[in-house]
């Protein structure tokens, strides 16, 4: 069975530039988390999705930042205009429910490094 | 406060010695999660246990095992026999059934050495 799929793996941009991240989550599952790793912060929650739709972007750094879940198969974490200190690497997860008594699967990352 | 504490930021061992990892968690609720998670250095995140806080029984699978003591509000992890592929680093972390946010520890550094 496939994992959590994200794309693209890794990203070099200038910037000022808009970053799109993308992320299919396991299939059946109905919750959807967007993570950030650094050196720095360890790892942070941005922003979560229980049946498509947004809980909890309490996570979420700035206006910068903004995350859309239009089906259950995919959702986009969006970075306009990106600059340096958002380079780090990004986590989608899923879970099969909502609910904390549910792990929670993580996908490869995207390594995004703005320059 | 609800907080994940792993005090060990790096441990390191010769193949084949047992090591263990701590974890510490202070929460006032009664119904909560502890989970393992190891990201190797390839970067994934790969989940390897949750227990629920009325579950104390220990668990083992293979050279893995769990230790669950809400006494002392611990669930530390040990790696029977480590091997090179143990290396890694290993995160513990906390949930409630009223939330789906999990709360990380910040992690504990294993290097097997050959």
């Amino acid at each position: 069975d496939a994992g959590v799929i994200q794309s693209p793996r890794h990203e070099v941009t200038e910037m000022g530039q808009e970053v799109t991240l993308r992320c299919k989550p396991i299939s059946g599952h109905n919750s959807l988390f967007w993570y950030r790793q650094t050196m720095m912060r360890g790892l942070e929650l941005l922003i979560y999705f229980n049946n498509n739709v947004p809980i909890d972007d309490s996570g979420m750094p700035e206006d910068r930042f903004s995350a859309k879940m239009p089906n259950a198969s995919f959702s986009t974490l969006k970075i306009q205009p990106s600059e340096p200190r958002d380079s780090a690497v990004y986590f989608c997860a899923s879970s099969l429910k909502p609910g904390g008594g549910y792990e929670q699967y993580f996908g490869p990352g995207t390594r995004l490094t703005v320059t | 406060a609800q907080k994940v504490t792993q005090a060990q930021t790096e441990i390191s061992v010769v193949e084949k010695e047992d090591v263990t990892l701590d974890c510490v968690y202070e929460t006032r609720d009664t119904t909560y999660y502890l989970f393992w998670y190891k990201q190797p250095p390839s970067g994934e995140l790969v989940f390897l246990i949750r227990r629920n806080s009325f579950d104390e029984q220990n668990e083992i699978s293979g050279r893995y095992s769990w230790n669950f003591q809400k006494s002392t509000s611990s669930f530390n992890f040990t790696i029977t026999a480590s091997q090179v592929v143990d290396s890694a680093v290993y995160f513990c972390a906390l949930s409630f059934y009223n939330t789906d946010k999990l709360i990380f520890g910040t992690g504990t550094r294993l290097q097997v050495f050959p």
